[in-house]
This record gives structure tokens, C-alpha cells and sequence, in this order.
């Protein structure tokens, strides 16, 4: 595609409830990234793919956030038992290379809202 | 400790105006590439522009310019004649080779250009 698609576009959840958030990357895009941004701040690092691979899940915050990338292209990330302190925008990226010394492009992000 | 600084919150100019937005950045690798990225209301990052560490030269698109200051570890961006499109918030990240992938952002400087 054009550009990283992120569905759905918001989401309400009540607390406890599970969520997955989708991410289609730019076609040929081997790097795909997650990012979490809270309210008035800047994106945080959560997960990083190469291909299906996931290379880096340093930025997960807990063992109730899972991604997954199963084909090398569409990614999935799941959050279980969401809480209210998940809320944000959740954001996808992908890129040709890594991220040193490339740009990502961005998706318009998931929001989040945990009730 | 943060690794990127945007010390300004807010910003507000009027149309015509140049504005200068700061970003100060912290890392002890020699290789690393510092970003700008605009985020407008609609949510998604938007690239403006990517330096590496080993290239100091500053750098003029159209009415965006850059000045990159090792010896400050600054990466300041500066709008000339600010235009109502120009509304944003914007964002500078590092990437640094020894952490891999993740790109970190700044808190985001929100600049709102009044007609």
C-alpha cells in the first residue's frame, strides 16, 4: 500500500477487556516497529520486527502486551486484560532497513481508551 | 534520564513569523542519527528530516532549515515565515547504533501558528 495502515482507528475497552490492534506496513517494508504515546508526550519504543522475526521486545511494558508478525507483513498487537493505565495512541511504523539512519513512516496510530 | 530534551512545550507565533523549535539530545555512541518528525492533528508522524552524527553541515528545505551543533549536542529546526499549516507538534529523536532500532523521541514541542 501507500502508506502503514493502522485498524481501527479508535478503540473503546472496558477494563479487563482484550484488544487487538492491527497494522498493515508499507508493502516491501521489511522493519515494522510499535510504538505507545501517552497523552502530551512523545512515542515510546515497544517492539521491533524484522521480517516475521521479532527482534527487540525490550519496550513491552508487561506480559499482557504480545505482537505477533506471523507472514513478515501484517502485525498484530495484543494487549490482554487492558487497564486503564494502557490508554494512549498506539502507533506503527515500518521501514526498508532498520531504524539507524532511515526514517520510519508512521501509521495514524490506534487510540485506545480503557474504561 | 531522557535522552532527547525539547525544552519548549508550547510555542505560539503569528503567520510570517520565524520560529526556532530546540532539541537537545544525549548519547555516548559516535555513530547515531538524529530526526524530526510533525505531527499534525490527524495523528500520524510525519518525516521532515534525518542527520547523521559524522555530518554537521546544517541544512535548508524550502522554509525549514536545521542546525546541528555536536559540540552543544543541539538539532534545532527553524521555520521561516510560519504559515497556519505549519500547526503542529513536532518531535525530535535519536537513534544510536549501540541500542539498535528504537528511536528515542523528545516530549514534542506544540507550535501554533495564529493567522
Amino acid at each position: 500500500g501507500a502508506g502503514v495502515s493502522q485498524s481501527p482507528r479508535y478503540k473503546v475497552a472496558k477494563r479487563g477487556q482484550d484488544v487487538a490492534l492491527r497494522c498493515d506496513p508499507i508493502s516491501g517494508h521489511v522493519s515494522l516497529f510499535w510504538y505507545q504515546q501517552a497523552l502530551g508526550q512523545g512515542p515510546e519504543f515497544l517492539t521491533y520486527f524484522q521480517n516475521e522475526a521479532q527482534l527487540d521486545k525490550s519496550g513491552l511494558p508487561s506480559d499482557r502486551f504480545f505482537a505477533e508478525r506471523p507472514e513478515g507483513s501484517v502485525s498484530t498487537l495484543k494487549i490482554q486484560r487492558t487497564q486503564q493505565e494502557d490508554s494512549a495512541v498506539y502507533l506503527c511504523a515500518s521501514s526498508l532497513g532498520g531504524a539507524l539512519g532511515y526514517g520510519y513512516t508512521f501509521g495514524s496510530g490506534t487510540r485506545l481508551t480503557v474504561v | 534520564a531522557q535522552k532527547v530534551t525539547q525544552a519548549q512545550t508550547e510555542i505560539s507565533v503569528v503567520e510570517k513569523e520565524d520560529v526556532t523549535l530546540d532539541c537537545v539530545y544525549e548519547t555516548r555512541d559516535t555513530t547515531y542519527y538524529l530526526f524530526w518528525y510533525k505531527q499534525p492533528p490527524s495523528g500520524e508522524l510525519v518525516f521532515l528530516i534525518r542527520r547523521n552524527s559524522f555530518d554537521e553541515q546544517n541544512e535548508i528545505s524550502g522554509r525549514y532549515s536545521w542546525n546541528f551543533q555536536k559540540s552543544t549536542s543541539s538539532f534545532n529546526f527553524t521555520i521561516t515565515a510560519s504559515q497556519v499549516v505549519d500547526s503542529a507538534v513536532y518531535f525530535c529523536a535519536l537513534s544510536e547504533a549501540s541500542t539498535g532500532n528504537q528511536f528515542y523521541f523528545g516530549t514534542g514541542t506544540s507550535l501554533t501558528v495564529i493567522p
